[in-house]
């Protein structure tokens, strides 16, 4: 079975512009986490769905971010406009609920690098 | 709020020693504990986990022991490999959806 697929896995890109990443979930897998990784700060879950719809998005830094699940198999995460503090590695994960007991499947991640 | 504690990094070994993570954990009722490793260019991959108190997870060689008397959930390898370069992170399951990640611990084994 394939894994989380994540896209782009590399992508740079000069501030201001609009960047888009793209997460497809493991199928069957209902709930779904976008994950932020810097050096500074370590791990930072910014939003999570469950069944499509968006449960707590406390973690998202700004506006400029936003992030959707139109479908069971397909979810965005963009950057609007972009600044070069957005560098970062963002992971999308996928589980079965209730994630506290279960094991989230990670991405591999997509690198972004805002000049 | 839960929160997950782990000791800082990095962590340099040579090959074939032992290895000691430190975690302690902060929550509220009765917490699933994890630990998951990244092993570079790559996402986070779980490695074991414990769902109750005294449980010991265990898997590659890897131990940790839930220990509810002191909030701890240290992992453990006897002897180490090149191939566990890699940084490990402590989690914890609560009440909510969220996992809590602590910061990570990056190891560094040399041959």
């Amino acid at each position: 079975d394939a894994g989380v697929i994540q896209s782009p896995r590399h992508e740079v890109t000069e501030m201001g512009q609009e960047v888009t990443l793209r997460c497809k979930p493991i199928s069957g897998h209902n709930s779904l986490f976008w994950y932020r990784q810097t050096m500074m700060r370590g791990l930072e879950l910014l939003i999570y769905f469950n069944n499509n719809v968006p449960i707590d998005d406390s973690g998202m830094p700004e506006d400029r971010f936003s992030a959707k699940m139109p479908n069971a198999s397909f979810s965005t995460l963009k950057i609007q406009p972009s600044e070069p503090r957005d560098s970062a590695v963002y992971f999308c994960a996928s589980t079965l609920p209730p994630a506290s007991t279960g094991e989230l499947f990670f991405g591999e991640g997509s690198r972004l690098t805002v000049l | 709020g839960d929160s997950v504690t782990q000791m800082e990094g990095p962590v340099t070994l040579s090959e074939e020693a032992f290895l000691t993570i430190n975690c302690t954990y902060t929550a509220t009722g009765y917490p699933s504990l994890f630990w998951y490793v990244q092993y570079p260019g790559e996402g986070l991959q779980l490695l074991l986990k414990a769902t109750k108190a005294d449980d010991k997870g265990s898997n590659k060689g890897f131990e940790a022991t839930y220990r509810k008397e002191t909030t701890s959930f240290h992992l453990e390898k006897g002897s180490v490999q090149v191939s566990d370069s890699a940084v490990y992170f402590c989690a914890l399951g609560g009440g909510s959806e969220k996992l809590v990640f602590g910061k990570g611990t990056k190891l560094t084994v040399n041959p």
